[in-house]
């Protein structure tokens, strides 16, 4: 079972870059969500996509643009990459929103470094 | 704003001494709370969900109680591969994670 699934694992970019995050989730899953984890702040929620078509900002947005392409992908883009945005981005899913009570299901993680 | 604190942010352990992990937290209407185990490299994985004071839930080693502002996860015996990172959430908040070592 793949669950969810993030490419790249790895990527480099140079400041002012831009570059997509993919993710898919083969559950069936109404709502999928970005956060980003650094050493010490912990896990932070960046955007989230309740179901199919909609999208709302989490703690920390700025910087980030993303687009639920379908009720399997979600997507998170870097317009113009900071090294303040040098972190690892993980995508989950959950079957109800998680604000009601629904578990996340995790990928592995993105590692992320702008230069 | 709901706000959720895990203490203490590490903890070593020997193989086989029995500890508690802690999660306060300050929310509005508790709707459940969630422990996860995260391994390096790894994403978080779900372990357990409370939604009411006094409420406990097992799995193997480890076992997460409620009360109305805090939330336990207690290891008995633990050994070395019980070593992770432990989190806590509530909706969409998480914790910092406490990260235990346990020494064989």
């Amino acid at each position: 079972n793949a669950g969810v699934t993030q490419t790249p694992k790895f990527q480099v970019l140079k400041t002012g870059q831009s570059m997509t995050l993919q993710c898919a989730q083969d559950m069936n899953h109404n709502s999928m969500y970005w956060y980003r984890q650094d050493p010490g702040m912990g896990l932070r929620l960046i955007y989230y996509s309740a179901s199919e078509g909609t999208t709302d900002k989490g703690e920390v947005p700025n910087g980030y643009n993303v687009s639920r392409l379908n009720k399997r992908e979600f997507s998170l883009r870097l317009e113009s990459a900071a090294p303040s945005q040098t972190s690892v981005y993980f995508c989950a899913s959950s079957e109800v929103l998680a604000r009601d009570t629904g578990e996340l299901f995790f990928g592995e993680g993105s590692r992320l470094t702008v230069l | 704003e709901d706000q959720v604190t895990q203490s203490p942010e590490a903890l070593r352990l020997q193989e086989g001494e029995s500890s508690s992990l802690n999660c306060s937290y300050t929310v509005s209407g508790l709707r459940g709370l969630f422990w996860y185990r995260q391994d390096p490299g790894k994403g978080p994985e779900f372990l357990f969900t409370l939604y009411s004071a006094g409420e406990e839930k097992e799995k193997e080693r480890l076992k997460a109680t409620l009360t109305k502002k805090e939330s336990f996860l207690h290891i008995t015996a633990p050994k070395p591969e019980d070593s992770a990172t432990y989190l806590c959430a509530y909706k969409l908040t998480f914790g910092k994670g406490i990260t235990l070592s346990v020494r064989p």
